[in-house]
């Protein structure tokens, strides 16, 4: 079975100072990792995925598979990235359903 | 322009009645979903269906039921709604192949009294 851990429901930041969103994941595969992002009264959308292993709007994530960990981090936080968080993962065999974990708040403080 | 919607955006029923949420993208997709979000708790997958005449349950026990007879529509149908269907219902969309990113609806606030 396939499994999200996001172990932080808030975290709350001053603008400025550095964040890290963990996601630990367990699967016996060779799993697939994406992070979704949801601001205040917007939908839920695709923040980035580690296949790309781009940085999008300042965050990375970089796949741990001995950690099996995918954390996103940024080194300046900013007020525009509170938003609820979500950490994905999708197998890679079976039917390719993407789970997800429960979400961290994120804060920033101005 | 291509986008997925869901209607209605909030619904306030009583217990007891018999409910669809209408979801239609026109994005050309050929996957859908239907996520039950709670705050503080994970994305539940409800159903899920890979095409036309396709509908699964997702890992989430749930009364509600599916139909996918055209692409672009998805609805999701309570047949009895009870207090505990309370919550946010997404619906997504992804397409074959491609990045594997889903797309989701703007979702529909249920609230069962």
């Amino acid at each position: 079975a396939q499994r999200v851990t996001q172990p932080e429901k808030l975290l709350s930041v001053f603008k400025g100072a550095p964040v890290e969103l963990k996601c630990n994941y367990s699967y016996s595969g060779s799993p697939e990792l994406f992070w979704y992002v949801q601001y205040s009264r917007q939908r839920l959308q695709l923040l980035l995925r580690h296949i790309s292993r781009e940085s999008i709007k300042g965050f990375t994530a970089d796949l741990n598979k001995g950690e099996t960990s995918f954390h996103l981090k940024k080194p300046f936080a900013q007020e525009e990235d509170s938003a609820m968080y979500y950490c994905a993962l999708r197998g890679s065999g079976g039917s390719y359903i993407p789970t997800f974990g429960r979400g961290t708040s994120l804060i920033v403080h101005p | 322009e291509a986008d997925i919607y869901q209607t209605p955006r909030y619904l306030v029923i009583g217990t007891g009645k018999k409910i669809t949420l209408e979801c239609s993208q026109t994005m050309g997709h050929d996957k859908m979903y239907w996520y039950q979000q709670d705050p503080g708790m994970e994305l539940h997958l409800i159903h899920y269906s890979y095409g036309v005449n396709s509908t699964e349950k997702g890992d989430l026990s749930s009364e509600s039921t599916v139909s996918r007879i055209r692409t672009e529509h998805f609805p999701l149908t309570l047949e009895s709604a009870r207090p505990s269907h309370t919550s946010q219902y997404l619906c997504a969309s992804r397409r074959q192949g491609g990045n594997n990113e889903q797309f989701f609806g703007p979702g529909t606030r249920l609230t069962v009294l």
